[in-house]
């Protein structure tokens, strides 16, 4: 593979279920990135890992859990998946520690629906 | 707070030009992304500018113009493929992106 992987492609989910998104970047990346995206609205960060084994949060990261393990893989959990959040989900990375204006690349999307 | 603005949908001819302007406000300031988005697709970066300016990249070419808190993205020589959103994302003191809700462009023959 090349670049980032996401999956699912696209998942509904019954409300109060859990759910793990996973995302995986073979570029050796150290930054990566959780993105949600909503009709009128921008990308918002949920979560972001600077490094494997350091996480963070972004500007919306109530009901969302992530982890880094190692370089390559950062899923993203709803613990108890809310219909707010039915979304279309980009995990994306950069090659810096998130300490640069690197660019940022994207995976090709999770689109969520929970019912 | 942190806030960027740009037109929600412009329309514009093969063949011609278009100009879609971005206006930010941030915490600190470390440079200006444009992405593109086409429908149902991933984002994928079109340029970056951090000093006062213009780069050209192709028919694409971005400006920048940090006192005033603007940047705008030319595309020339519209092609039926250049129908995307456009996104405008401002870099934060914390090297955080603050993202805009993007500009739909159609283009029309």
């Amino acid at each position: 593979i090349a670049g980032i992987t996401q999956a699912p492609t696209s998942q509904i989910l019954a409300a109060g279920r859990r759910m793990t998104l996973r995302c995986t970047q073979d570029m050796r990346h150290n930054a990566m990135y959780w993105y949600r995206q909503d009709l009128g609205l921008g990308l918002r960060l949920i979560h972001y890992s600077n490094t494997a084994g350091t996480t963070g949060k972004g500007e919306v990261p109530d009901g969302y859990s992530v982890s880094r393990a190692n370089t390559d893989d950062f899923p993203l959990t709803l613990a108890s998946a809310v219909p707010s959040q039915t979304s279309v989900y980009f995990c994306a990375s950069s090659a810096t520690l998130g300490r640069g204006p690197d660019t940022q690349y994207f995976g090709p999307g999770t689109r969520l629906t929970v019912l | 707070g942190q806030n960027i603005d740009q037109p929600t949908e412009m329309t514009a001819t093969e063949g011609a030009i278009v100009q879609i302007n971005c206006t930010y406000q941030t915490s600190g300031f470390n440079g200006l992304f444009w992405y593109q988005q086409h429908a149902g697709e991933a984002p994928t970066f079109l340029s970056y500018n951090v000093l006062d300016g213009l780069e050209e990249k192709g028919r694409f070419s971005s400006f920048l113009s940090r006192s005033k808190g603007y940047s705008y993205l030319l595309l020339k020589e519209l092609q039926m493929k250049d129908s995307a959103s456009y996104l405008c994302a401002a870099m934060d003191s914390n090297y955080q992106l603050i993202w805009g809700a993007g500009t739909k462009l159609i283009i029309k023959p």
